[in-house]
Parts: structure tokens; sequence; C-alpha cells
């Protein structure tokens, strides 16, 4: 599986968007971009995926670069509740295992 | 449609004895997955089960630990003479039955193993 570089960490106002990019700069064709979050001491929790389009869904947006070595997050208006880790990986379709790296802190203040 | 369960959420063992933790997948899954956090690291990928068959043990530690996944009833991890190392938090997930080109995985609230 292809290795992702995100930030350490990030803080967001409440109320306006936070962008969290990813790097993923050897990704393979067959491979897909998750997104999960870890709120503090919880199971983490899947947020969103995709191979190359855009992506949205009721809890956040994935844009994927048009050469696909980049991904960025969007929470739209993030809230007090959306503090956790962020965790951004690529998994080939044809294995099962997720290899999470570090991921960004996301630090929302009121 | 109940979420992955995992039971106990909080287990203390003193050193030496063996842990058990279990995981119900959600209904319909038939891939579970097992990972290990430390206090303040990650996750770490353990080992990867369909029913019956060990898919990817890769991550697994070579003594004392085991996985199953049995046709009936819930995946168990066994750890046998636990040390001080193995108190973490271990989270199972569980995804869709293959067919589809995408394996989002759906996580339990974690079992939190404390050695004493």
């Amino acid at each position: 599986d292809a290795k992702t570089t995100q930030p350490p960490s990030m803080d967001c106002a409440e109320g306006r968007a936070a962008n969290l990019p990813c790097n993923h700069s050897t990704i393979s064709g067959n491979e897909y971009v998750y997104w999960y979050r870890q709120i503090h001491s919880q199971g983490p929790q899947y947020i969103i995926h995709g191979l190359k389009n855009n992506e949205t869904n009721e809890m956040a947006s994935l844009i994927i670069t048009e050469d696909r070595k980049s991904s960025t997050l969007i929470l739209p208006h993030a809230t007090l509740r959306d503090t956790a880790v962020y965790y951004c990986i690529v998994l080939n379709t044809n294995a099962g295992k997720s290899t999470f790296g570090d991921g960004t802190t996301l630090t929302v203040k009121p | 449609n109940a979420g992955v369960m995992q039971n106990p959420r909080h287990l203390v063992r003193r050193r030496g004895q063996e842990a058990r933790l279990r995981c119900s997948p959600m209904k319909g899954h038939s891939h579970v997955y097992w990972y290990r956090q430390l206090p303040e690291e990650g996750l770490k990928f353990m080992v990867y089960l369909q029913k019956e068959n060990i898919i990817d043990e890769s991550g697994m530690p070579k003594e004392r630990f085991s996985a199953e996944f049995p046709k009936e009833g819930p995946s168990i991890l066994r750890i046998q003479q636990v040390v001080r190392g193995d108190s973490a938090a271990y989270f199972c997930a569980s995804s869709p039955l293959s067919g589809t080109l995408s394996y989002e995985q759906y996580f339990g609230p974690g079992t939190r193993l404390t050695v004493t």
C-alpha cells in the first residue's frame, strides 16, 4: 500500500471549513483514498473514500487531484465535535488491511 | 442494524494470564480486522480474517497471539501469558462481502486491556 503524508496538527475556527491535506505520491492505479477519523478514545469512524473523482457525502467532501498524488478532505462547517485525529490511507482493492499513519489532529476552536 | 460489537469493553489481567477479546461484526459483514493502539500512538494492523480463514496475519506478534473467526459466533483475539506491554486498546473492524471495489471498514468501540 502507498504511504501517505499528513500534517501532524491543524486548527480550525468553529463554523468555518476545515481543509485537511494528504499526500500520496506513490499511489497506484487500483488504490483508493480513504479517510477515517478517531474522536478521543473511540473506535475510528469511516468518513469517505474515492478513486479519482471528487466525492461528497453527508459528512464531508473529498477532492482528489488529477494526478492522484494528493487529496483534501473538506469539512464544510466544522463544529467542536469534529475535533479528532483524521487519517488518510490508501488501499489496494485486493488487500484487506489498512495501514494507518499518524494522522492529523484537527482542533476546532470556538 | 447494530454496529460492530466488542466485549468486554475493559479487561484487566495479571501478568501471565490469558486475555480473550470478542468481536461481532455488523450483520452481513464477513471480513474482520483487528488493530492495536498503544497509548498515544496510532492504529497498528494485526490480522485480517474471513469466516474460518486467516487472510493476512502480517501484523500479529509471532508468539502468544492468535485469532480466529469461526463459522458461527464472534471473532476471537486471544493473548496468552499477557505482559505489561500488551496493555492497549484493541479495535475490531468489519467490512462487507467482497464483490464491491471498496473496503470501507466499520469499527467497534474497542476493548481496553490493562495488564497489572
